[in-house]
């Protein structure tokens, strides 16, 4: 079956970095996403990667290994806004999106 | 980028009746929709995937006679929750993707349901 898997809350500092795991088991593969959602609101697009490698957009950068089926987003110079669920989302081979349940970030001062 | 509206944002109905929410892609064609449920603390759950001209395909144990959907048009697609009850209370979140692309989903701004 299809599998997305995250860890369900990690708690990190103000000004830290912190790093968010997924590893994912899907029928093909043609990238994957990650998502912001604030509580109450809907998911953001945060990005997208289908070759290996690590992409940064500012404070957020995206890693993707296709052979070991893992992906992680770092999070940098973490603000308090930065509070929210994280979540990873795998594109397979029918181009569906197959969800992870979401890593709740919860940022200290 | 591609937008999603969805309308309307909140409702409070009462129990027993009937509720629409509306799924428009502004921007583009949107051959396929999906519909998501959240409750408060967990992940999106899919529904439904809504086709446009032909009958939505509905996730194990969502009931499609509750969950009325319609996608008439490229750009249109809309779930009615029918005889309401407090238990349907929850945020409801429509999507969409560019057909055939590996483009990001765009979602709508989510609806806020309260069954009283």
């Amino acid at each position: 079956g299809q599998n997305i898997d995250q860890p369900t809350e990690m708690t990190a500092t103000e000004g830290a970095i912190v790093q968010i795991n997924c590893t994912y088991q899907t029928s093909g593969f043609n990238g994957l996403f990650w998502y912001q959602q604030h509580a109450g609101e809907a998911p953001t697009f945060l990005s997208y990667n289908v070759l290996d490698g690590l992409e940064e957009k500012g404070r957020f950068s995206s890693f993707l290994s296709r052979s070991k089926g893992y992906s992680y987003l770092l999070l940098k110079e973490l603000q308090m806004k930065d509070s929210a669920s994280y979540l990873c989302a795998a594109l397979d081979s029918n181009y569906q999106l197959i969800w992870g349940a979401g890593t709740k970030l919860i940022i200290k001062p | 980028g591609a937008v999603v509206s969805q309308h309307p944002s909140r409702v409070i109905c009462k129990s027993g009746t009937s509720v629409k929410i509306e799924c428009r892609s502004l921007d583009f064609q949107a051959t396929t929709m999906f519909w998501y449920r959240q409750f408060p603390k967990q992940s999106l759950m899919l529904m439904a995937t809504s086709n446009e001209g032909s009958k939505a395909t509905y996730e194990q144990g969502v009931e499609k006679d509750k969950f009325l959907i319609n996608h008439a048009s490229l750009t249109l697609s809309t779930l009615t929750v029918t005889s309401a009850h407090p238990e349907d209370s929850s945020f409801y979140i429509c999507s969409a993707r560019e057909p055939g692309t590996v483009s990001e989903a765009f979602f709508g701004q989510g609806t806020r349901l309260t069954v009283v």
